[in-house]
């Protein structure tokens, strides 16, 4: 099956300028995830989507990053506008939904953002 | 939330069996534990998950005592390509299927020929 797709591959922006990440997630995943990958560290969730729906956005900076997910397919991931410091992978996931059950969740290759 | 406390790094050759444990003294009754592999400029994948006792795949073991407060992920036979930092996570069914996909700092493995 087709794996979580996200573009674009990499992108360089200036600071203060504004930027936009695409995800599309394995077809039929109702569960979609944005994280930010800072180098060496792990990765950090920034919002949960079930569906069209927020789950969690409680570490999203939402002075600065907005994230939409309207048809409960695929998602975009915003900065507006960028700092120094979003310099960092941001990684799309997605999983499957099933009540009373964990189900592994699949990664995209990410989207490498440097700010400069 | 429970929180996971790995060790940084490890290191191992070839061939070697690699057991690297997880702590989560707060696990929730719900939680359910889970192992990612990532590799450099890769997204983290998925590796295995267990609720209690030992669950077996093709890729690895996960021993999980009694009491739930810790859990061991074994590598049979590492090789090379095993390099990795490998990630534990606990999270509960609630939010969605992952229930919360928190990622601690995860554990850098090095495997040596």
């Amino acid at each position: 099956e087709a794996g979580v797709a996200q573009s674009p591959r990499y992108k360089i922006i200036e600071k203060r300028q504004s930027v936009a990440f695409w995800c599309n997630p394995i077809s039929g995943h109702a569960t979609l995830y944005w994280y930010q990958q800072i180098l060496g560290q792990g990765p950090k969730l920034l919002i949960q989507f079930q569906n069209n729906g927020v789950v969690d956005d409680s570490q999203l900076p939402k002075d600065r990053f907005s994230a939409e997910r309207l048809k409960g397919v695929d998602s975009t991931l915003k900065i507006q506008p960028a700092k120094l410091e979003d310099s960092a992978v941001y990684l799309c996931a997605s999983s499957l939904w099933r009540a009373g059950e964990n189900t592994e969740a699949f990664f995209g290759q990410g989207t490498r953002l440097t700010v400069v | 939330l429970a929180k996971t406390t790995q060790p940084i790094s490890m290191d191992s050759y070839e061939g070697q069996e690699v057991n690297i444990t997880c702590s989560h003294n707060n696990i929730a009754t719900n939680d359910y534990i889970t192992w990612y592999q990532q590799f450099p400029s890769q997204g983290p994948r998925f590796i295995i998950q267990g609720y209690k006792t030992k669950v077996t795949n093709e890729v690895a073991s996960l021993f999980i005592p009694a009491d739930r407060k810790s859990s061991t992920l074994s590598l049979p036979r590492v090789s090379l390509s095993d390099t990795a930092v490998y990630y534990c996570l606990v999270g509960d069914e609630e939010k969605g299927s992952q229930g919360n996909l928190i990622f601690g700092k995860g554990t850098k493995l090095s495997v040596k020929p």
